[in-house]
């Protein structure tokens, strides 16, 4: 099956400093990836639709300056997290999404700001 | 607003019984749904679909029923397994014109008893 991989799978930062997580499709192509957030014991909130060659679609309520989206390619999306704060602390998860209906996961990233 | 909703926050269920795992939506747009398995700390792995053309989809011990008039899908897992044990989301999607995008539930931890 499809897979895709995110880096890192764990970080940790200071206040203030910015984090960078890559979201990689391994064996296809995708044109169009997602990031979502999770917070404990809740469900998958979408944050941005990543598009390759243009640019990412945020969904109400996520700041397009502080969740910076890069699709530079067919196989890579990054998210980069600027600024962070403590409440920014969370699971990240991207997913890639395969022909014209199944969205693949990444394996998520946990982003702990002190 | 809840678009997509699993009301059961939990379940447990004997290993070899079947279980069966609940999801209403309101939106009558979608028209493709999916249930994802997830364990803690990973990504969610695609278990199962199904297109609203459709009332039922099987896969080997999955199986998912959709009545459209109801709005309601169900994943039944059938025998079930210890292994099985995770969180259930079921997702449902419209092509909005950009691309299809996912609206999960909340989730559904299921435990099964070995």
């Amino acid at each position: 099956g499809a897979v895709v991989s995110q880096h890192p799978s764990r970080v940790i930062c200071k206040s203030g400093t910015s984090v960078k997580i890559e979201c990689r499709s391994l064996d296809f192509q995708a044109t169009t990836m997602f990031w979502y957030r999770q917070f404990p014991k809740q469900s998958l909130m979408l944050m941005a639709t990543s598009n390759e060659g243009s640019k990412a679609t945020y969904e109400q309520g996520v700041e397009k300056d502080k969740f910076l989206i890069n699709h530079a390619s067919l196989t890579l999306s990054t998210l980069t997290v600027t600024s962070a704060h403590p409440e920014d602390s969370s699971f990240y998860i991207c997913s890639a999404l395969a022909g014209v209906n199944e969205q693949y996961f990444g394996p998520g990233t946990r982003l702990t700001v002190t | 607003d809840q678009q997509v909703k699993q009301n059961s926050p939990s379940l447990s269920v004997q290993e070899g019984r079947i279980s069966i795992l609940n999801c209403d939506y309101t939106n009558s747009m979608f028209d493709y749904f999916l249930w994802y398995k997830k364990y803690p700390a990973e990504g969610p792995t695609f278990l199962i679909s199904i297109s609203s053309i459709k009332d039922k989809n099987e896969d080997g011990r999955f199986t998912v029923f959709l009545n459209k008039s109801a709005k309601h899908l169900s994943l039944h897992i059938v025998p079930s397994q210890p292994g099985d044990s995770a969180v259930y989301f079921c997702a449902a999607s419209f092509y909005s014109g950009s691309a299809r995008q996912l609206t999960f539930g909340s989730g559904t931890q299921l435990t099964v008893l070995p």
